[in-house]
């Protein structure tokens, strides 16, 4: 069966270390992976989108990585602040042609100050 | 970055009565939006994928004569909850995509049937 992966219990980390979150896919063959924040009763916020061909992408703090043989994707957060808390959802789209996404379970983040 | 801007934010219904949820995308033309649900806790279950002009295409096991969509224009979707029912409480949210790339979602409803 398909599934989408994400550390369910909470991290907490304390503030200025790196964040790593963990997403992970079974019988899927994305041709992008995308990450968003969700903040409680609020909808989700783009935060990076990387290609079946790239390895890594950066946005300021923020570093995705894409591994399409061991099929995760690993999204760090460096220099973490208390504003970083949220829940970070990734999202599986498999391209030209399908529009939709399929979204992981979520790992909230606590950074602690 | 594109606006998609959803309402109500909250709603609260009794039970059997109807509820419609607006989705508009502010700065751009969506010829598909997303309807999502969500309950607390967990991820976005997509419920169905709606296009301008046609009939909304549901994901398996949404009640399509339950949950209506209409996608009237490139920049309106709604989504209505028929006769609803206490177990249809839950956090609806709505996206729209320009090309395959981002999502942007609305705020959410957060609708409590009584």
């Amino acid at each position: 069966s398909q599934k989408i992966e994400q550390n369910s219990e909470a991290l907490n980390i304390q503030e200025g270390k790196t964040a790593t979150l963990t997403c992970n896919y079974t019988n899927y063959s994305p041709a992008y992976l995308q990450w968003y924040r969700q903040d409680p009763g609020r909808g989700p916020v783009f935060l990076l989108l990387i290609r079946e061909n790239e390895k890594e992408k950066r946005k300021e703090r923020l570093k995705v990585t894409f591994d399409t043989t061991l099929k995760q994707s690993l999204f760090h957060i460096t220099a973490s602040q208390p504003a970083d808390s949220a829940t970070y959802l990734c999202a599986l789209d498999m391209g030209t042609g399908f529009q939709k996404l399929v979204f992981g379970t979520g790992t909230r983040l606590l950074v602690s100050p | 970055g594109a606006v998609v801007s959803q309402h109500p934010s909250r709603v609260i219904c009794k039970s059997g009565t109807s509820v419609k949820i607006e989705c508009r995308s502010l700065d751009f033309q969506a010829t598909t939006m997303f309807w999502y649900r969500q309950f607390p806790k967990q991820s976005l279950m997509l419920m169905a994928t709606s296009n301008e002009g046609s009939k909304a295409t549901y994901e398996q096991g949404v009640e399509k004569d339950k949950f209506l969509i209409n996608h009237a224009s490139l920049t309106l979707s709604t989504l209505t909850v028929t006769s609803a029912h206490p177990e249809d409480s839950s956090f609806y949210i709505c996206s729209a995509r320009t090309d395959n790339t981002e999502a942007f979602f609305g705020q959410g409803t957060r609708l409590t049937v009584v």
